[in-house]
C-alpha cells in the first residue's frame, strides 16, 4: 500500500501571500491530520477530518484553514503568509473513527516565508 | 489538557550501548501511547505504540511499556546500531482526536 503523499515537498513564498498545501492518505483511511513543525514549538496540532468533516482544530489563528474532499484527499491553506509559518507541515492518516487510533505520518511540506 | 513530557536532548551513545528515554504524560480517560521517530528530512515513522495498561509495544528492538501507575511509556533498546541515530517523539491519542507530543529527544549514536 502506498504511504500518505504530501505536495509539494518544498515551497518558497513571500510574506502576504498565500498557499495551499495538498495531502493524500494511505488507501481506506478515512481520518486525515495536518500538524506543524517548527524548532521553537515543536509538533502542534492544526486540525482533522473525518469524511469531510472537521472534528478538532488546533489553537492557531484564522489564517491557517483545511478542508477533506469525498476521496478523502485534503488540502490545507494559510492565507497572508507571515515568516513565523516557515515550518514543516506534516500530514497524518488514520484508518479508523476513533480518537486516540494511529495516525501515520507523510513526509511533510517544507515551507518557507521570505 | 492532555500533555506529554519527554526526556531532553540531546543524547549521544556508543554503538552497543544501552538507551532509555523517559517519557511521562498527563491525560484523562485512557489514552493510546505512541513511540515515533523522524530521520533526517524526514516525516515522523511509527516505531511502537500501547493501547492500554500494562500492553507492551515493541519493534526494531526497541519496547516501551504502558504503566499508568507512574502515567510513563518509556523507551528503551538495549543495544543501539549508528542507523539508530534519530529524534524520538513520545506521544498520547485520546478521544480528541489528535496527538499531542512531547517536545523530541535527538540520539546520536557513535561508531
Amino acid at each position: 500500500k502506498a504511504g500518505v503523499t504530501q505536495t509539494p515537498r518544498y515551497l518558497i513564498k513571500t510574506r502576504g501571500q498565500q498557499v495551499t498545501l495538498s495531502c493524500s492518505p494511505i488507501s481506506g483511511h478515512r481520518s486525515v491530520s495536518w500538524y506543524q513543525q517548527t524548532p521553537g514549538q515543536g509538533l502542534q496540532f492544526l486540525f482533522e477530518y473525518f469524511s469531510e468533516t472537521q472534528r478538532n482544530k488546533g489553537n492557531f489563528p484564522g489564517r491557517f484553514s483545511g478542508r477533506q474532499f469525498s476521496n478523502s484527499r485534503s488540502e490545507m491553506n494559510v492565507s497572508t503568509l507571515e515568516l513565523g509559518d516557515s515550518a514543516l507541515y506534516l500530514c497524518a492518516s488514520g484508518p479508523l473513527a476513533g480518537g486516540g487510533d494511529t495516525q501515520y505520518f507523510g513526509p511533510g511540506t517544507r515551507l518557507t516565508v521570505l | 489538557g492532555n500533555s506529554v513530557t519527554q526526556m531532553e536532548g540531546p543524547v549521544t551513545l556508543s554503538e552497543e550501548a544501552f538507551l532509555t528515554i523517559n517519557c511521562t504524560y498527563t491525560a484523562t480517560g485512557y489514552p493510546s501511547l505512541f513511540w515515533y521517530v523522524q530521520y533526517p528530512g524526514e516525516g515522523l515513522q511509527l516505531l511502537l505504540k500501547a493501547t492500554k495498561a500494562d500492553d507492551k509495544g515493541s519493534n526494531k528492538g526497541f519496547e516501551a511499556t504502558y504503566r499508568k501507575e507512574t502515567t510513563s511509556f518509556h523507551l528503551e533498546k538495549g543495544s543501539v546500531q549508528v542507523s539508530d541515530s534519530a529524534v524520538y517523539f513520545c506521544a498520547l491519542g485520546s478521544n480528541d482526536y489528535k496527538l499531542s507530543f512531547g517536545a523530541g529527544t535527538t540520539v546520536t549514536v557513535r561508531a
